[in-house]
Order: structure tokens, then sequence, then C-alpha cells
């Protein structure tokens, strides 16, 4: 069964303690793996796009790695406005389309 | 600067009642998706549509109808909303006829069914 699990489910930092998030999934035909952030009441934003193992994009304190099994989303000194869901999701063809499946999502709290 | 743009942002509702849910984007984009999310799940694809005149059904459809007879716009209608369609709906846009690189999401729809 195509599935994307990301861990831990929540995960509390103090600031400047730096951590990282899971993603593995198992698809079969994987086409892309993405990383949204999603503020409480609003919808996700997209971070990043990774197409094959081996592959790594950075945004200031984010840094986003890809095997074949599983991402992992960096954090370097998070300061508290990185506190957000982190959602990941990753693109196969199935049934006819380009789907999306995606995690239920890491709930991070950076406090000062 | 718009982009997608959600109507109502919250909505309660009868058991029974039917209502729809307004999804516009201004950048042109073929494709248009509509999404729930629920606590502890991840988000999952109700429709979608690659273009004018073409939808296609996702992974939870039952239960909504949508259509698209214009680029812009993509309604999903819940005819006779049930407790189960509790939940935050996400409507999304890509450029290309499928889900291309970004997808841009609105700013969700909270519907509460009692």
């Amino acid at each position: 069964e195509d599935q994307v699990t990301q861990s831990p489910e929540a995960l509390r930092l103090q600031e400047g303690e730096s951590s990282s998030l899971n993603c593995s999934y198992t698809v079969s035909g994987l086409r892309g793996l993405f990383w949204y952030r999603q503020d409480p009441g609003k919808g996700p934003e997209f971070l990043f796009t990774l197409y094959s193992a081996g592959e790594e994009k950075e945004k200031e304190r984010l840094k986003a790695t890809l095997t074949k099994k599983e991402s992992f989303l960096h954090i370097t000194a998070p300061k508290p406005e990185d506190s957000a869901t982190y959602l990941c999701a990753v693109r196969m063809f199935s049934g006819g389309y380009n789907k999306l499946i995606f995690g239920a999502g890491t709930r991070l709290a950076v406090h000062p | 600067n718009a982009g997608v743009t959600q109507t109502p942002k919250f909505q309660v509702l009868k058991t029974g009642q039917s209502m729809t849910l307004q999804c516009a984007q201004d950048m042109n984009h073929e494709y248009m998706s509509w999404y729930r999310q629920d606590p502890g799940m991840g988000l999952r694809l109700i429709h979608y549509s690659v273009g004018a005149g073409i939808t296609d059904q996702g992974e939870v459809p039952n239960g909504y109808n949508v259509s698209r007879s214009t680029t812009e716009d993509f309604p999903l209608r819940l005819l006779s909303a049930a407790p189960s369609q509790t939940s935050v709906y996400f409507c999304a846009s890509a450029p290309g006829g499928q889900a291309g690189n970004t997808i841009y999401f609105g700013e969700g729809s909270w519907l509460t069914v009692v």
C-alpha cells in the first residue's frame, strides 16, 4: 500500500537546538517528494521539491535531503518563528494522474 | 496578488443540508483540486480537474460533486451534508495539466456538520 509516514508527530525544541524531522515512504514510481509548512489556520506553503536520492535543498535554516526510502528536514538553530506543522508529500503516477500522498505532519514548537 | 481564494472561511451546516464551497484562482493554472484535512491524517484528495470541462475523482469523492466551467473557478458541492464531512477543506491549484511542481493552496474552509 502506498503510504507516507512522518515522525515524530510533535517536537518541542529550545531556540537554537537543531533537530531533524523524518518522512518515510513506500510508494512505487516516485515522481518527487515535497515539503510544505503549515501555520495554524492557514493553507500549506510550499518549501522544497526533491526528485532523486542524494539530492539536497536548502532555505535559510532548513535543509531537506532524500534517500530511496525517506527524507529528512533538518532545522539548524531554529527560531520561534519556525514553529509550524511541516508536511511531507510524495508524488506518484496512479489511476491515470499524478497523485500526491500526504503524511499527517510533524508539529514543531520552538521555545525561546 | 490573490492566488487561491476560498469562501466561506467558516460554515456550520445541519445534517442533510447542501452547500457549495467556492474556489477561485487568478494564476491561469490548469490544474485545480480539493483536499480535506482531518486531525491525525494527511491531506486527502477529493476531486481534481486538469482543465476547464474536465474533472475526475480522487481518493475520497463520495458525497461531493465538482464542476469546472472556467479556468478560474472550481466549486465543491456537498450534496447532503453528514457529520463525517466535518473537516477543513483546502482548494489548490498548479500550472500544467497535472499536479505541477508547486501546488498553491488556499487558506482553507472550516466546515462543521451538526
